[in-house]
């Protein structure tokens, strides 16, 4: 089946400006989250959302930051007014969210290249 | 807070084993992840252990687990060309986050 996608693959924009990235996770995963990778970093949670649950926003660095998700389907992740610290990959997992190991385990689509200019 | 810690870089020989190493601080951690990111690709898990287990093997790779020094290594036996990625150790304890390491890149060497 397919996998968790997310577009764009890349995007370069002007620092100040808005960019709004998008994740399509599998189909019947409750749970997606989103993480940052700096490059040559480790991963950095920002948000999670589980179902119709208040989402978990503790990883988000600043009110720049925004994330949505309508019920178990798309989510999309806002920056507003981006600055060059942003540029990062930004990657989208999902998961069945199923108490257990294995139900936990996290998908992860291709990411999405930020660059700020 | 918990802190999971992973040396950089790793080169072997192909052929040879590739022993990846990582220490965490989270004495309640319940799953340790090994997550494997080929360049262009997304994350993919290679496998997982259960805190209350010491080994698990799937084929070339066996996972061991020291719960007293906290302590998790993957062994990749027969080290391939196709194994070159980065490797990232990941713990959790509350179902649903996970605490990264920074990730190992394995180079092999011809």
């Amino acid at each position: 089946g397919a996998g968790v996608s997310q577009s764009p693959s890349n995007k370069v924009t002007e620092k100040g400006k808005d960019v709004e990235l998008r994740c399509d996770p599998i189909s019947g995963h409750t749970a997606l989250y989103w993480y940052r990778q700096r490059l040559g970093q480790g991963l950095e949670f920002l948000i999670y959302f589980q179902g119709n649950s208040a989402p978990d926003k503790s990883g988000l660095p600043s009110d720049r930051f925004s994330a949505e998700r309508t019920g178990e389907s798309v989510s999309t992740l806002t920056i507003q007014r981006t600055q060059q610290e942003d540029s990062a990959v930004y990657l989208c997992a999902s998961s069945q969210g199923l108490a257990g190991g294995h139900g936990w385990e996290q998908y992860f689509g291709p990411g999405t290249r930020l660059t700020v200019t | 807070g918990e802190d999971v810690e992973q040396s950089l870089f790793l080169s072997v020989r192909e052929g040879d084993s590739s022993v990846i190493n990582c220490t965490y601080t989270d004495s309640s951690s319940t799953y340790l992840y090994w997550y494997k990111q080929e360049p262009g690709a997304g994350l993919q898990l290679l496998t997982y252990i259960f805190s209350n287990m010491d080994m698990k093997q799937d084929q070339r790779l066996t996972v061991l687990l020291n719960k007293k020094d906290k302590h998790l290594s993957l062994r990749i036996a027969d080290t391939q060309t196709g194994d070159s990625a980065i490797y990232f150790c990941a713990e959790s304890h509350s179902n649903y986050q996970l605490i990264w390491g920074a990730g190992t890149k394995l180079i092999i060497k011809p």
